[in-house]
């Protein structure tokens, strides 16, 4: 199986901070890379799909980038309704693996 | 609107068996592979499995594989996911989501609807 590892774990910061997010995979995945959020108590969603592109409704201050083995979401400055867990997830084969999750909290 | 609702929520001994049911609308059921995802508490995501459009392709985790089985009625717009043998380690959120395409694994898939999740407990 392919072991997804995120980077940190925690993470505090302010409104406003530029937030990154790192995401290594145990082998090349190409760009066979999601991230979604998920806020306490609710479902997950999708934010960003193979890599880099913007699930349709979800603000332009996310971004994600990277290919291979190394990726990143990058929230560009952020909201208060930013606080909340994020993963990612390959898709390059079965099983689909995730990420232990980046909680990310109010400084 | 796409509408994921699951159900079956319960508390179940362990070696009983459990089936989870998710009601789908707003969107052509018939054309969409769907998955369950799992979350233990206070735990991360795990996948569970997942069913092409038709039905006629099935995966599962390790973890599940020969104690789980995922089906769909799409003349119902509903997926299912049957568990027997269930284990403590069961214990979760259980969420189905859509997947994007239609087969039941394709390589850059991702999950873009999640139902809002339904609670399994094993326990004695």
């Amino acid at each position: 199986d392919i072991q997804m590892t995120q980077s940190p774990s925690s993470l505090s910061a302010s409104v406003g901070d530029r937030v990154t997010i790192t995401c290594r995979a145990s082998q090349s995945i190409s760009t066979y890379l999601n991230w979604y959020q998920q806020k306490t108590g609710t479902a997950p969603k999708l934010l960003i799909y193979t890599a880099s592109s913007l699930q349709s409704g979800v603000p332009s201050r996310f971004s994600g980038s990277g290919s291979g083995t190394d990726f990143t979401l990058t929230i560009s400055s952020l909201q208060p309704e930013d606080f909340a867990t994020y993963y990612c997830q390959q898709s390059y084969n079965t099983p689909y693996t995730f990420g232990q999750g980046t909680k990310l909290e109010i400084k | 609107e796409v509408q994921l609702v699951e159900s079956g929520e319960g508390l179940v001994q362990p070696g009983g068996s459990l089936r989870l049911s998710c009601a789908a609308s707003g969107f052509t059921f018939s054309s969409y592979a769907m998955t369950w995802v799992r979350q233990a508490p206070g735990k991360g995501l795990e996948w569970v499995s997942a069913i092409s459009n038709s039905g006629g392709t099935t995966y599962y985790a390790d973890s599940v594989k020969g104690r789980f089985t995922i089906s769909r009625d799409n003349s119902k717009n509903t997926l299912y996911l049957q568990m027997n043998s269930l284990r403590a380690e069961d214990t979760a959120i259980y969420y189905c989501a859509k997947k994007s395409l239609n087969y039941g694994y394709m390589k850059g898939d991702y999950f873009d609807y999640w139902g809002q999740g339904t609670l399994v407990t094993v326990s004695s």
